[in-house]
């Protein structure tokens, strides 16, 4: 069986602090795994994605994720948070067949 | 809860030909999302409904491309004629009132391949 599975539907951070948004996978073949954001009243964007090689992944606006297969996961992290990244964040996994597969999202709020 | 459902999982079809994309959300959404997936562009917002009502089509490429929703279980998106450069996944996503466990479902997709 293939799925996502996003930790924390709703996560809030100061300014500047670390942001970590939390992505579990299932995949019985190699998986492409994607993060995607929205902002208000806008289609979702693609911030990353890993295929193949290295493992730490850096996408736009100063956000990274790690492939981490022995955890199964691909967690989104940003050193500091900025206020202009309060939006929804969606983890997707690509398996077999062209199948896309996305977590049910994860809400960032950034307190000033 | 057997999530949102699409169908066909897949569709192959020549260019020219009309094709309709089905949709149902999950029950008690009142939000209905239709996205695109390439490779090249990503995931791409075509149409949203919320309590049935389109509120921004403007993802819509051309007037080749329609969708209704007429009642709360049932949306279609439909391409007629179709093109080859509209091969692409089709995901259609759900998600309730805000105040709840406000998140996306998407279904599993159609894959559009014209001809």
């Amino acid at each position: 069986a293939q799925s996502v599975t996003q930790l924390g539907s709703h996560v809030s951070v100061s300014e500047g602090a670390l942001v970590l948004l939390r992505c579990n996978y299932s995949s019985s073949v190699p998986p492409y795994l994607f993060w995607y954001v929205q902002y208000p009243n806008q289609g979702l964007q693609l911030l990353l994605k890993y295929t193949t090689g290295a493992t730490l992944v850096k996408g736009i606006n100063g956000f990274e994720a790690e492939f981490k297969k022995s955890e199964t996961s691909f967690h989104l992290t940003k050193p500091s948070a900025h206020m202009s990244d309060a939006a929804e964040y969606f983890c997707a996994l690509k398996g077999t067949g062209n199948q896309f597969y996305f977590g049910t999202g994860t809400s960032l709020t950034v307190i000033p | 809860d057997a999530g949102v459902i699409q169908s066909p999982r897949h569709e192959v079809t020549e260019m020219g030909q009309e094709v309709t994309l089905r949709c149902k959300p999950i029950s008690g959404h009142n939000s209905l999302f239709w996205y695109r997936q390439t490779m090249m562009r990503g995931l791409e917002l075509l149409i949203y409904f919320n309590n049935n009502v389109p509120i921004d089509d403007s993802g819509m490429p051309e007037d080749r491309f329609s969708a209704k929703m007429p009642n709360a279980s049932f949306s279609t998106l439909k391409i007629q004629p179709s093109e080859p450069r509209d091969s692409a996944v089709y995901f259609c996503a759900s998600r309730p009132p805000p105040g709840s466990n406000y998140g996306y479902t998407f279904g599993s997709g159609t894959r559009l391949t014209v001809v």
